[in-house]
């Protein structure tokens, strides 16, 4: 079962404007968040992450949302630029007991910023 | 963040045979951790790798498949026995940082024929 669900599989904004990214979890033990982005032949880079204890984290232009009852979170990234283009991962953890460590990730969303 | 670098980058196989992926840190790390990323698909954690001790496999994963060495804090390997081409897949080691972020490698590329 996928408990962590990205439904958009791409997104096209336009330079300057805002880029909403979402993510949907099913497994309440989930207590940590993170974003990775992740540019073609390279590695997942981390980009902004959010405790279950907060619902809103915030570095530069990446802000993280966090709905807990409705267990959805989103990337909001403003404002979005050419380089922002990559794939966008959502993941989650349980960051207690043997799950400890674990990411679980979702399917990714393409993100394309047109200038 | 940590420095992660994979040896060999990518490679083309042949069924039935064996590849060793490394793994080099430029620090040393507690926790180190195998994934796959098959093509199309989202990145699935293959084990938990911590030194001292044998790793732990996820479900679906087996060690007799994906055996696992940890022989010190910067450094671990990851062997994909018996290739088949389902196996052809994107292999990432991560590393586990001071909070719960993981930091990536840039991953081996395999193509098994």
């Amino acid at each position: 079962d996928q408990q962590v669900k990205q439904n958009s599989p791409s997104l096209s904004v336009q330079e300057g404007r805002i880029s909403i990214l979402n993510c949907d979890y099913t497994n309440s033990m989930f207590d940590y968040f993170l974003w990775y982005k992740k540019y073609p032949a390279e590695g997942p880079t981390f980009l902004i992450s959010i405790s279950s204890i907060k619902d809103k984290n915030e570095d530069g232009r990446f802000t993280v949302f966090l709905n807990k009852s409705a267990k959805h979170l989103s990337l909001h990234i403003v404002p979005s630029q050419p380089g922002d283009s990559a794939v966008y991962f959502c993941a989650a953890s349980a960051t207690g007991g043997t799950s400890y460590g674990k990411l679980t990730f979702g399917q990714g969303t393409i993100l394309t910023v047109h200038p | 963040s940590a420095v992660i670098s994979q040896k060999p980058s990518r490679d083309i196989c042949q069924r039935g045979t064996s590849l060793t992926i490394q793994c080099q840190v430029d620090s040393q790390v507690t926790m180190m951790f195998w994934y796959r990323q098959q093509p199309g698909q989202s990145l699935t954690l293959i084990a938990t790798a911590n030194q001292g001790s044998e790793a732990t496999y996820e479900s679906g994963f087996v060690i007799d498949k994906f055996p696992i060495s940890r022989p010190n804090l910067t450094f671990s390997t990851l062997t994909v026995s018996n290739m088949s081409p389902e196996d052809s897949s994107i292999y990432l080691c991560s590393v586990d940082s001071s909070g719960y972020e993981q930091y990536f490698g840039p991953g081996t590329r395999l193509t098994v024929t």
